[in-house]
């Protein structure tokens, strides 16, 4: 299995800007979550899907962040407008769900600046 | 409000000596805690967890340790080796929630041959 799979890995882009975030999930995983990384607050759950249906998107910052999950090997994050305090990594992972070890599997991450 | 809290930023160990690192949580109603263990360039990844109804785990030369009245957990790593290098999350989850974990900031362990 591939694992999970995020691209890009990399993504530079300026203050204003639209930036779309993918991943692809293990296959028959049916839990998929969206993580934010930055030095002052580790990691931070923004968003999880059970059976591709947000079930709490409480961890995402604001109105310029939306997530989607159109199908069981799919999902974006989108921020618009991008802006500098938007600059982290970012994770997703995925996970059977009801799994007895609430393992997560995450993927390599995207490393996102915003100048 | 941190449910999840690593006060150590960051921790030095000599090569085949103790490795402990700490975490503290808030949410009494959590019963499933977690360590993952991440590289630079990398997602972090599963390495060991346990259950409320349980005060310890092992797992070769890792061992977690749950004090539920001081809720309280911690890490131990015997013998540390230099691989062992990276950062390592604290994570807690309530069973309720589902799959849903709240992670702490993270400790940065640095084991020096």
């Amino acid at each position: 299995d591939a694992g999970v799979i995020q691209s890009p890995r990399h993504e530079v882009t300026e203050m204003g800007q639209e930036v779309t975030l993918r991943c692809k999930p293990i296959s028959g995983h049916n839990s998929l979550f969206w993580y934010r990384q930055t030095m002052m607050r580790g990691l931070e759950l923004l968003i999880y899907f059970n059976n591709n249906v947000p079930i709490d998107d409480s961890g995402m910052p604001e109105d310029r962040f939306s997530a989607k999950m159109p199908n069981a090997s799919f999902s974006t994050l989108k921020i618009q407008p991008s802006e500098p305090r938007d600059s982290a990594v970012y994770f997703c992972a995925s996970s059977l769900p009801r799994d007895r070890y609430n393992e997560q599997f995450f993927g390599p991450g995207t490393r996102l600046t915003v100048l | 409000d941190q449910q999840v809290k690593q006060n150590s930023p960051s921790l030095s160990v000599q090569e085949g000596r103790i490795s402990i690192l700490n975490c503290d949580y808030t949410n009494s109603m959590f019963d499933y805690f977690l360590w993952y263990k991440k590289y630079p360039a990398e997602g972090p990844t599963f390495l060991i967890s346990i259950s409320s109804i349980k005060d310890k785990n092992e797992d070769g030369r890792f061992t977690v340790f749950l004090n539920k009245s001081a809720k309280h957990l911690s890490l131990h790593i015997v013998p540390s080796q230099p691989g062992d290098s990276a950062v390592y999350f604290c994570a807690a989850s309530e069973v309720e929630y589902g799959n849903k974990l709240v992670f702490g900031a993270g400790t940065i362990l640095r084991v020096k041959s």
